[in-house]
């Protein structure tokens, strides 16, 4: 059964470098999302992209954040100089034709020391 | 701006007995979906069942249904013959249709399904 992928699973970096989060999405999908959990606390929306731009961004998606197809298969997360704050789960999704349903990855951690 | 509560932080449950999450929400829309998701401890998010809004049938997939009650802005998942494998956390998400399918979370509700 095809699956959302991600890598790492466990990302440590210092505060203030530039971490790279990535996402292989189901293959023939064609909207993919990024969200975010901070330990403890619910599913935030961070991103959502479709045909090659951003369709929607939440506050928290600053100028910090950005995302890239690069590849036709590969979605990535930027951020480009991490705060403690942005340690947390992050997760890609996708989805078909509908966006009605989302199939999420298994997460990457991501902490910020 | 649509919210999303789940008023029961944690619940637990004997094995093989029946249990119901509550989840409510709100919004001025008249066409959206409802979803739970279960997070088992490795953290990967399972989607376990959706709803349409417009849609009288209550959703039903195997052991999982829903009693969705428009009106009252309610959608709850009902768990029969709970196994161990449903320890996880459970969260209710609500999706306003459009062509960015942004999925708004409640808190979660943790369930401890007990031997």
């Amino acid at each position: 059964e095809p699956e959302v992928t991600q890598t790492p699973s466990h990302q440590v970096t210092q505060m203030g470098q530039e971490v790279i989060l990535r996402c292989v999405p189901i293959s023939n999908h064609l909207y993919f999302y990024w969200y975010r959990q901070i330990l403890g606390q619910k599913v935030e929306f961070l991103v959502s992209f479709y045909n090659n731009e951003i369709s929607e961004k939440s506050e928290i998606f600053d100028d910090q954040f950005s995302v890239e197809r690069p590849d036709g298969s590969n979605f990535t997360l930027k951020i480009r100089s991490t705060k403690l704050e942005d340690s947390a789960m992050y997760f890609c999704a996708s989805g078909g034709q509908g966006v009605e349903e989302q199939y999420f990855g298994p997460g990457t951690r991501l902490t910020v020391t | 701006a649509q919210t999303v509560t789940q008023s029961q932080p944690e619940m637990s449950v004997q094995e093989a007995e029946t249990v119901t999450l509550s989840c409510t929400y709100d919004t001025s829309e008249n066409n959206y979906y409802l979803f739970w998701y279960k997070q088992p401890p490795s953290r990967q998010m399972i989607l376990v069942i959706r709803q349409e809004a417009y849609k009288q049938q209550n959703a039903t997939e195997n052991r999982f249904s829903v009693n969705f009650q428009k009106a009252a802005k309610s959608f709850s998942l009902k768990i029969s013959d709970s196994q161990l494998g449903d320890t996880a956390m459970y969260f209710c998400a609500f999706m306003k249709p459009g062509n960015t399918g942004k999925l708004i979370f409640g808190q979660g509700t943790t369930l401890q399904v007990k031997p």
